[in-house]
């Protein structure tokens, strides 16, 4: 159970193009999403934590107006990277939770990750 | 400020040659601290979450313990299929907010 699915894997995209990054909650309902960057041989850099319902917050330092998040239902939440430059390309994962106390204890789950090149 | 810390960075070892990977934090107010196993390319895999001081869990090879400082992740007798890079994360407040360590990368040679 809690599995979170994360698409596209891999996507290579030119600069000043925008692309869109979906996770989803399969057999549970994610009332919280979280969005983290990690680039090569770093550990997760939280970015943003988004609500179903509400605007996300983001942590200091990342631009809303370049990583848009929606979580529109409470088993999807999309990342959008806005006027992609070469700088934008990471390695990003979603992680989902429930409510905090009943997610963890099976640890907060997390998506596959999605490697985004920009040329 | 919360902090996690985590060494060694890298760590190689023989097949069956045990050790254990340590992970320092500082957080107002804990709630539960996690290890995630992560292959590249991949998401991080849950391993264990500890809630208090002297709580100790263990799945086949590994086995986490906690003190009000520190986690040590210890690795009995590994195999090649270990191999991965080991993330420790504490939860912070009430925020539902993970903060991770750099991670230690564990290479195991046959």
């Amino acid at each position: 159970g809690a599995v979170v699915s994360q698409h596209p894997s891999r996507v290579i995209c030119k600069s000043g193009t925008s692309v869109k990054i979906e996770c989803r909650s399969l057999d549970f309902q994610a009332t919280t999403m979280f969005w983290y960057r990690q680039f090569p041989k770093q550990s997760l850099m939280l970015m943003a934590t988004s609500n179903e319902g509400s605007k996300a917050t983001y942590e200091q330092g990342v631009e809303k107006d370049k990583f848009l998040i929606n979580h529109a239902s409470l088993t999807l939440s999309t990342l959008t990277v806005t006027s992609a430059h070469p700088e934008d390309s990471s390695f990003y994962i979603c992680s989902a939770s429930l409510i905090f106390v009943q997610i963890e204890r099976d640890g907060y789950t997390f998506g596959s990750g999605t490697r985004l090149t920009v040329v | 400020e919360d902090q996690v810390t985590q060494s060694p960075e890298a760590l190689r070892l023989q097949e069956g040659e045990s050790s254990s990977l340590n992970c320092s934090y500082t957080v107002s107010g804990l709630r539960g601290l996690f290890w995630y196993r992560q292959d590249p390319g991949k998401g991080p895999e849950f391993l264990f979450t500890l809630y208090s001081a002297g709580e100790e869990k263990e799945k086949e090879r590994l086995k986490a313990t906690l003190t009000k400082k520190e986690s040590f992740l210890h690795i009995t007798a590994p195999k090649p299929e270990d191999s991965a890079t080991y993330l420790c994360a504490v939860g912070s407040g009430n925020t539902g907010k993970l903060i991770f360590g750099q991670g230690t990368t564990l290479q195991v040679k046959p």
